[in-house]
């Protein structure tokens, strides 16, 4: 069974760090594309970056330069080093499984970890 | 930057066929993801490629995409589909991956 556990999230003040983990479970980690995907209470859901099997990265404008995804094959383990954080980057923050193939969906999701960025 | 396009809520009695649509200007060369989110939970995958449906997937949920766009179809709404449904695509480069903005759905 695919199980995705993330962990990390907690409250941070403006211009602060935090560093979120995911440990998957049930599949090959190392052959599937890995994402992280957020959203803000009772708003809509927002891809945040995505780590190839090679280690390739790509991230959307809003978190560019201030996020960095990463992952460690040998321990199953996926990471979001997020710095420089927003107020706007409160959200519960997804775990994603790539679909197999190349695709650039995802098929299953952690329950994910909320991020809470205030003063 | 690239938008799909979603209505903000589709309400059906059980047993209706609700039809919720995504448009962007990319679809007609780019597939069409569908998740639906239950209040409190994690999304979950329920057509994938357009109009693939994941094992698991209860048949009444089905997909198609003509143009610019694409279509989640539910055959015979139960009261257990209530939720959000998201749309996801590309843009034609294939790097700006972007969610609609979701569609609730009401059954009653």
């Amino acid at each position: 069974e695919v199980q995705l556990v993330e962990s990390g999230g907690g409250l941070v003040q403006p211009g602060g760090s935090l560093r979120l983990s995911c440990a998957a479970s049930g599949f090959t980690f190392s052959y599937y594309d890995m994402h992280w995907v957020r959203q803000a209470t009772g708003k809509g859901l927002e891809w945040v970056s995505a780590i190839g099997t090679a280690g390739g990265t790509n991230y959307p404008g809003s978190v560019k330069g201030r996020f960095t995804i990463s992952r460690e094959n040998a321990k199953n383990s996926l990471f979001l080093q997020m710095n420089s954080l927003r107020v706007g980057d409160t959200a519960v923050y997804y775990c994603a499984r790539g679909l197999s193939g190349g695709s650039s969906a995802f098929d299953y999701w952690g329950q994910g970890t909320l991020v809470t960025v205030s003063s | 930057s690239y938008e799909l396009t979603q209505a903000p809520s589709v309400s059906v009695s059980p047993g209706q066929t609700a039809r919720i649509t995504c448009s962007g200007d990319a679809l007609p060369k780019k597939y069409a993801y569908w998740y639906q989110q239950k209040s409190g939970q994690a999304p979950v995958l329920v057509i994938y490629e357009d109009s693939k449906r994941p094992s698991g997937i209860p048949e009444r949920f089905s997909g198609s995409s003509s143009g610019t766009m694409a279509t989640l179809t539910i055959s015979g709404a139960q009261v257990e589909d209530e939720a959000d449904y998201y749309c996801y695509s590309t843009d034609n480069s294939g790097n700006h991956r972007v969610f609609g903005g979701g569609t609730k759905l009401t059954v009653l």
